[in-house]
């Protein structure tokens, strides 16, 4: 079991250009989530999706869209970074119906010049 | 909007002696307040979770407590060690809301041999 994976690990891009956060899990989880982590600013959440073939707005979607591929995948897209969006990304799946606890992947470290 | 706060002070402590983490939050209960432990370049991983009618909860040298009329939530490590020395996470979770989780910005523990 690899649990929740990134791709990629680190990523440097330039204001407005655009790329797209992998996040896949192999652990059957309904649910995943994708944060941004700031120093001092804790987690916050971005996107998350219930069940496949939803997506909701969390706490910071602005600048950022997501597809839930299937089950196993979550993508976060940034159609025109910029430096306000320089962060570690975190991914994260868990099970519902329940208060079940996160999993997370090992983080995107992205920066935008 | 419901606010999850954490001591930013890194917080040092000698081997051996007991770690006491503070989390409060505003407003009204969360449903559930969960802890994770977050090593530098890495995702944060689960480590207990709390109800709302639990004053209580333990895992080996791990305890949380929770007190409502406080609004405030203790973490715990008992015969600390220098492997102990991470960033702990406290997390809310309302039961009605896709286990969307709100977290504080983390405390840094430091334990010295």
């Amino acid at each position: 079991n690899a649990g929740v994976t990134q791709t990629p690990k680190f990523q440097v891009l330039k204001t407005g250009q655009s790329m797209t956060l992998q996040c896949a899990q192999d652990m059957n989880h309904n649910s995943m989530y994708w944060y941004r982590q700031d120093p001092g600013m804790g987690l916050r959440l971005i996107y998350y999706s219930a069940s496949e073939g939803t997506t909701d707005k969390g706490e910071v979607p602005n600048g950022y869209n997501v597809s839930r591929l299937n089950k196993r995948e979550f993508s976060l897209r940034l159609e025109s970074a910029a430096p306000s969006q320089t962060s570690v990304y975190f991914c994260a799946s868990s099970q519902t119906g329940g208060a079940y606890e996160q999993y997370f992947g090992p983080g995107t470290r992205l920066t935008v010049t | 909007s419901q606010k999850i706060e954490q001591n930013s002070e890194a917080l040092n402590i000698q081997e051996g002696k007991t770690a006491t983490l503070t989390c409060n939050y505003t407003n009204y209960s969360p449903a559930y307040l969960q802890w994770y432990r977050q090593d530098p370049g890495r995702g944060p991983v689960f480590l207990l979770l709390i109800r709302e009618n639990e004053k209580e909860k333990r895992k080996e040298r791990l305890k949380v407590t929770f007190d409502t009329t406080l609004k405030q939530s203790l973490f715990h490590i008992t015969a600390s060690q220098p492997a102990d020395s991470a960033t702990y996470l406290c997390a809310r979770m309302n039961n009605n809301a896709g286990n969307m989780l709100t977290f504080g910005g983390g405390t840094r523990l430091m334990v010295k041999p």
